[in-house]
């Protein structure tokens, strides 16, 4: 079975400082991996996803992710943060291929301070 | 198109009452997905529709939970005699694959469901 570990559940930066939230994998096969914002009492949108393509995705919003096989990773990252940035981040693998049925981590909370 | 839409986007109930949800997907979308977020957790998978066909129903959590999709379109999720651990942000989500590639599924803002 597929899962996700997002490492640490709090993250508290600067504004205008580098953003780094962690994100881990498992998946027996090769994986679609995807990191998901979600502001208070709102859905989920997709920040970018990594579909076997190139190795260092970008999104939107200034963010981008590398994904890393060797260490079964996909980190989220911003150069420099903005205070618009606040919210929950979620990283999520796809079971399967062509559907989203999303694993999804237990999400970060960024916080950026003034 | 606006999205995918879910009503009511909030519901009180006590106890022990069936609620149903809706999720109205973007209109050329033919899957449809349902999840459950609980407070400080990612959301989980719960079931999902290829046009009417529900394709996986085993995440649903009890037996107390159903989802339809009669025509294709839109879908709702029934929770019947509600318990107090129901409580949660119920989100729908649709997609729309293409040449078997995972593109972006499209969430709905949710229903958060509170039972007193």
């Amino acid at each position: 079975a597929q899962s996700v570990t997002q490492l640490g559940s709090h993250v508290s930066v600067s504004e205008g400082a580098l953003v780094l939230l962690r994100c881990n994998y498992s998946s027996s096969v090769p994986p679609y991996l995807f990191w998901y914002v979600q502001y208070p009492n709102q859905g989920l949108q997709l920040l970018l996803k990594y579909t076997s393509a190139a190795t260092l995705v970008k999104g939107i919003n200034g963010f981008e992710a590398e994904f890393k096989k060797s260490e079964t990773s996909f980190h989220l990252t911003k150069p420099s943060a903005h205070m618009s940035d606040a919210a929950e981040y979620f990283c999520a693998v796809s079971e399967i291929q062509g559907a989203q049925k999303l694993v999804f981590g237990q999400g970060t909370r960024l916080t950026i301070n003034p | 198109d606006t999205g995918v839409s879910q009503n009511p986007r909030h519901k009180i109930t006590k106890r022990g009452q069936n609620v149903t949800f809706r999720c109205d997907p973007i209109s050329e979308h033919n899957r449809l997905y349902w999840y459950r977020q609980t407070l400080g957790q990612g959301p989980e998978f719960l079931t999902y529709f290829q046009n009417e066909a529900q394709l996986e129903k085993s995440r649903l959590l009890s037996d107390r939970f159903s989802a339809e999709r009669p025509k294709g379109s839109f879908s709702t999720l029934e929770i019947q005699r509600t318990e107090q651990g129901d409580s949660a942000m119920y989100l729908c989500a649709s997609s729309f694959p293409r040449g078997g590639m995972n593109t972006e599924a499209f969430f709905g803002q949710g229903t958060r469901l509170t039972v007193v």
